[in-house]
């Protein structure tokens, strides 16, 4: 069964400085990959995915992410952190077979600091 | 296309009564999930439909539970009855998958329901 951990509960940074937001997934086969915010009381924002091609995907608000296959992980990432980016991450896996589940992380709360 | 719509957007109602979950998916799309959201359990995956056709209700919690997509356009999520343990963020989602195309899941604003 397909699975993805994302083992911080809360990260915190101090504006302007980088920021990572770790994911690791498990799949049968090959994964698609993405990556969603939510702010409170809201929905959830698509950010990013890895589907094929190039591992480093770029998405948006300044976000990345990188696919490492031998790892199993697609980290999100990003160069300097904004007070605004403090919100709920989810990251999601979906099994490239068969039909197309899509399982949530428990999501990783980012906040970012004045 | 306006995006996945679901109604209502908050509902409250008494223990022991209906409560029916409302879906539009955006036009085109084949896949088609319900989801959960709450403090204790984050977000759950309760069932998803392929062309209409459900796939996977694991996670449907219990037979009070059920889910129906009668056509392309139309999803309902349906407890009967509720319980205040089902107060939740109730999200629905839908994507496409068409041989090399593969679109992200677009999600809902989500159903707050609240049972007291």
């Amino acid at each position: 069964a397909q699975s993805v951990a994302q083992p911080e509960d809360q990260v915190n940074v101090a504006e302007g400085n980088p920021l990572t937001v770790k994911c690791t997934y498990s799949v049968s086969g090959n994964p698609y990959l993405f990556w969603y915010v939510q702010y409170p009381n809201r929905g959830l924002q698509f950010l990013l995915k890895y589907i094929t091609g190039d591992n480093l995907v770029k998405g948006s608000y300044g976000f990345e992410a990188e696919f490492n296959k031998s790892q199993t992980s697609f980290h999100l990432k990003k160069p300097s952190a904004l007070v605004s980016d403090s919100a709920l991450y989810f990251c999601a896996v979906r099994d490239r077979e068969g039909f197309q589940k899509l399982v949530f992380g428990t999501g990783t709360r980012l906040l970012v600091s004045p | 296309d306006a995006g996945v719509i679901q109604s209502p957007r908050h509902e409250v109602t008494e223990m022991g009564q209906e409560v029916t979950l409302r879906c539009k998916p955006i036009s085109g799309h084949d896949y088609l999930f319900w989801y959960r959201q709450t403090m204790m359990r984050g977000l759950e995956l309760l069932i998803y439909f392929n062309n209409n056709v459900p796939i996977d209700d694991s996670g449907m919690p219990e037979d009070r539970f059920s889910a129906k997509m009668p056509n392309a356009s139309f999803s309902t999520l349906k407890i009967q009855p509720s319980e205040p343990r089902d107060s939740a963020v109730y999200f629905c989602a839908s994507s496409l998958t068409r041989g090399p195309v593969v679109t992200e899941a677009f999600f809902g604003q989500g159903t707050r329901l609240t049972v007291v």
